[in-house]
């Protein structure tokens, strides 16, 4: 089946720095699935950070960007410049809606700490 | 903007007794999931109810699991009766499209 992974568990940066979360995926579709990137802040409910769709694009919000890159099967999450209130956990999931399911692939997430 | 509420945040029960988590949904969405994440694990799909049916469900939503919507309330989990391997967060999401998913902040069920 489709899997999702985040190798870093815990991620510490700080403020000012440079981020990258890596994320690779594994897909059985013949068609590319869709790539997101959601974070949960402390005592909210995940929000969806970015996603894309189609292979070779870029998707960006809040200063954050990750290209969909189907030949190294990777979408990792950058941020040039973090800030303290970038803390908080990264998941990066997988959707393939072809198959006609609408569950998403989670990876384990990755904590980000960025300290002041 | 809009979110979905899970009633409670918080539940412990003895093993071998019925729960229902409870889920306010976002008032136009139509498609309604479920999400369990043991900790340390990753989160996984459980179900994902549409038009008041069970649309798909993965092998870990057990005969002991049940969900419903009734007359547009909450959307319910009901797990009767609990094991302790049902001890995680459950988190419920719903959708407007089938993708692009709102999700609550989880109720942390402790079974004992």
């Amino acid at each position: 089946g489709d899997s999702v992974t985040q190798t870093e568990g815990q991620v510490t940066v700080s403020e000012s720095k440079s981020l990258i979360i890596n994320c690779t995926y594994s897909t059985t579709s013949i068609a590319y699935p869709n790539l997101f990137w959601y974070v949960r802040y402390p005592g909210e409910g995940l929000q969806l950070l970015l996603k894309v769709i189609t292979a070779g694009q870029k998707g960006s919000s809040r200063g954050f960007e990750a290209t969909y890159n189907k030949e190294t099967t990777s979408f990792h999450l950058q941020k040039a410049s973090v800030q303290e209130s970038d803390s908080a956990v990264y998941y990066c999931a997988l959707g393939d809606p072809s198959s006609g399911s609408w569950q998403l692939i989670f990876g384990s997430g990755t904590q980000l700490t960025v300290m002041p | 903007g809009p979110k979905v509420l899970q009633i409670p945040s918080h539940q412990i029960i003895d093993m071998g007794q019925m729960v229902t988590l409870n889920c306010d949904p976002v008032s136009n969405h139509l498609y309604f999931y479920w999400y369990k994440q043991i900790l340390g694990q990753q989160m996984e799909f459980l179900v994902n109810f549409y038009n008041g049916k069970v649309m798909e469900k993965s092998k870990l939503f057990k005969d002991q699991f049940s969900v419903e919507r009734p007359d547009g309330s909450y959307f319910t989990l009901k797990i009767q009766p609990t094991a302790l391997e049902d001890s995680a967060v459950y988190f419920c999401a719903s959708s407007w499209t089938g993708s692009d998913y709102t999700f609550g902040s989880g109720t942390r069920l402790l079974v004992i």
